[in-house]
């Protein structure tokens, strides 16, 4: 069974941290992805990997950073935290870019609210 | 412009009443559209991916089907068990998946 685990279900932090959500998964993929997720907006993508130290901007990069120093785990990265930062994010992984390998996995998500 | 719409936004059957949820979609290129099933404060649980037009995929009470411009998730006898958000996601060829916004689906016992 594929699993991907996020640090934390629940944070709180205030306006002005430096936030760090951690996401790893056990079966060797090679392609993460960091959502949003909003009422009436979906899940819209941050930022996604395909490899080791690469990362390609997604739909809603601004504001978050992020960083793949090995394989199996992907960090989202908020400098500085602001309110509209408060949401549901949700991180995910593939197999590859291929043709039936694409399927995406989910974690459980991190309900973040900042103050 | 590549785009993912789903309706109805919410649905509500007797348990044991048959329905069909829909999602609509524009992108080019289409290389594969996937449901997932969302229970409230989780991650969305993957159901099925299809590929193309006229492909079918069953898992229990659970059918999904589809077209060159839409995919149904047909949901046979429900029960209470089955109330949760579908989501429906589409790829295409910029490698990015496109979510609809969900059906929110309730059936009471």
């Amino acid at each position: 069974d594929v699993k991907v685990t996020q640090s934390s279900r629940y944070l709180v932090k205030r306006t002005g941290e430096k936030v760090f959500l951690e996401c790893v998964q056990d079966m060797d993929h090679e392609n993460m992805f960091w959502y949003r997720q909003d009422p009436g907006l979906g899940l819209r993508l941050i930022y996604f990997s395909y490899d080791v130290k690469m990362k390609e901007k997604g739909d809603i990069p601004e504001g978050y950073s992020v960083s793949r120093e090995k394989k199996e785990r992907f960090s989202l990265i908020l400098e500085s935290a602001s309110t509209n930062q408060t949401s549901m994010y949700l991180c995910a992984s593939s197999l590859r870019v291929q043709a039936s390998k694409e399927t995406q996995y989910f974690g459980p998500g991190t309900r973040l609210l900042v103050l | 412009e590549d785009q993912v719409t789903q309706s109805p936004e919410a649905l509500r059957l007797q348990e044991g009443e048959s329905s069909s949820l829909n999602c609509s979609y524009t992108v080019s290129g289409l290389r594969g559209l996937f449901w997932y099933r969302q229970d409230p404060g989780k991650g969305p649980e993957f159901l099925f991916t299809l590929y193309s037009a006229g492909e079918e995929k069953e898992k229990e009470r659970l059918k999904a089907t589809l077209t060159k411009k839409e995919s149904f998730l047909h949901i046979t006898a429900p029960k209470p068990e089955d109330s949760a958000t579908y989501l429906c996601a589409v790829l295409g060829g910029a490698n990015n998946l496109f979510f609809g916004t969900g059906t929110r689906l309730t059936v009471i016992p």
